[in-house]
């Protein structure tokens, strides 16, 4: 079985502060990845997808993400937020060839101007 | 990804009616999943529908739930006798035959009373 894990529930920043978001999978094949963001009363979009080659992967509004195969992990990052950033963040996966996206439980991130 | 239509946006229902949620993919995508996002978690997958076929329905509650893709007009997931515990946004996907990335609608806030 497959599963995700995001281990901040909540992170807090100033603006212009560097952002890293933990997110660690488990499943043994191939995996497809996932950030999406979900703004307040809007619904999910999607920031950055990894699929194979360039395990640094590159997304919309400044924000990346590094597949490191040996540790399982797909961490986001921004090397300066705004307080547009202000978000829940999802991480997610689904294995080659199967639909079924499996989602962690988010970090909310709030932004202080 | 603002391709994908949900409706209604908010429903509001008694214990024990039944709840209609629709769901029009992006143009061009023929695949549509259902996913369920309770408060403080995390989106959990229900149910993965190709035109007419159900194609895995592994994370639909065995009861009361159930969800078509008919050839014509929009996919629709149905609550039969909702319960409190049904409260929750309930979000809706779709990919094209690749397949490999999902787009998200707006979601349906459904709240029992």
């Amino acid at each position: 079985a497959q599963s995700v894990s995001q281990h901040n529930h909540h992170v807090i920043l100033s603006e212009a502060a560097s952002l890293e978001l933990g997110c660690n999978y488990s499943y043994g094949g191939t995996v497809n990845l996932f950030w999406y963001v979900q703004y307040p009363g809007q619904h999910l979009q999607l920031l950055l997808k990894y699929f194979s080659g360039d395990p640094l992967v590159k997304g919309i509004k400044g924000f990346e993400a590094e597949f490191i195969k040996s540790k399982f992990s797909f961490n986001l990052r921004k090397p300066s937020v705004q307080w547009s950033d202000t978000a829940e963040y999802f991480c997610a996966l689904n294995s080659g060839g199967y639909q079924k996206v499996t989602f962690g439980t988010g970090t909310k991130l709030q932004v202080i101007p | 990804n603002a391709g994908v239509m949900q409706n209604p946006r908010h429903l509001v229902r008694r214990r024990g009616q039944e709840a209609r949620l629709r769901c029009s993919p992006m143009k061009g995508h023929s695949h549509v999943y259902w996913y369920r996002q309770l408060p403080e978690e995390g989106l959990k997958f229900m149910v993965y529908l190709q035109k007419e076929n159900i194609i895995d329905e592994s994370g639909m509650p065995k009861e009361r739930f159930s969800a078509e893709f008919p050839k014509e007009g929009p996919s629709i997931l149905r609550i039969q006798q909702v319960v409190r515990g049904d409260s929750a946004a309930y979000f809706c996907a779709s990919s094209s035959e690749r397949a490999d990335t999902q787009y998200f609608g707006p979601g349906t806030r459904l709240t029992v009373l």
